[in-house]
């Protein structure tokens, strides 16, 4: 199956830091890739959709300017949470989707990044 | 808007048996696709199974079996042979609606704990 990578897989940092994940196509080239959000024993809440070269759409109620999205390649998105607080700490996952076949129906999803803000 | 239900907070099962996950969806849309994912404790999100609305015969991969049943907008996941691996939460979730990259939104229910008894 296609793989996404996605890193830090965990990160600590202090309350008004910035934070940026990464999240990476390996073996394919996405045309779309996805930011969700879960909170514990719970489901899966989309923050943003972002396809390459263009602005990120974002879900209502989700902060633009505290959730900085860019997807600069067809193989690369980042998300960068801005000035994070306590109440951003939380796992955040990315998806991806490639632009043709079959696959193109599918969204193939990174490991997971766990934010703890103090 | 879509709407993905799973009425199942937590299933039990004995390994090497057969299991039904539940999943209903309400839509508007004649075009739509519906998704399983597992999630073990690590957080992945390990996607098992598509089906579109317009596919004739039910999904198959594997162990994993897709039982659509389209006039009762149900998406049942059936797992077959039963192992201890596959302990885990499990998500339903849709496609769509919109257009562009947006047609590919997922919607998620509120996922299964499945747990699998030697």
């Amino acid at each position: 199956g296609a793989v996404v990578s996605q890193h830090p897989s965990r990160v600590i940092c202090k309350s008004g830091t910035s934070v940026k994940i990464e999240c990476r196509s390996l073996d394919f080239q996405a045309t779309t890739m996805f930011w969700y959000r879960q909170f514990p024993k719970q489901s899966l809440m989309l923050m943003a959709t972002s396809n390459e070269g263009s602005k990120a759409t974002y879900e209502q109620g989700v902060e633009k300017d505290k959730f900085l999205i860019n997807h600069a390649s067809l193989t690369l998105s980042t998300l960068t949470v801005t000035s994070a607080h306590p109440e951003d700490s939380s796992f955040y996952i990315c998806s991806a989707r490639a632009g043709i076949g079959y696959g193109k129906n599918i969204q193939y999803f990174g490991a997971g990044t766990r934010l703890s803000v103090l | 808007a879509q709407k993905i239900t799973q009425t199942q907070p937590g299933m039990f099962v004995q390994e090497k048996e057969a299991v039904t996950l539940d999943c209903t969806y309400d839509t508007s849309d004649q075009s739509y696709g519906l998704f399983w994912y597992k999630q073990p404790s690590s957080g992945e999100m390990i996607f098992l199974i598509y089906q579109g609305s317009y596919d004739e015969q039910n999904a198959t991969e594997g162990r994993y079996s897709l039982n659509f049943q389209k006039a009762r907008k149900s998406a049942n996941l059936v797992i077959s042979a039963s192992q201890l691996g596959d302990s885990a939460m499990y998500f339903c979730a849709m496609r769509g609606p919109g257009s562009g990259g947006s047609n590919y939104k997922l919607t998620f229910g509120k996922g299964t704990l499945l747990t699998v008894n030697p």
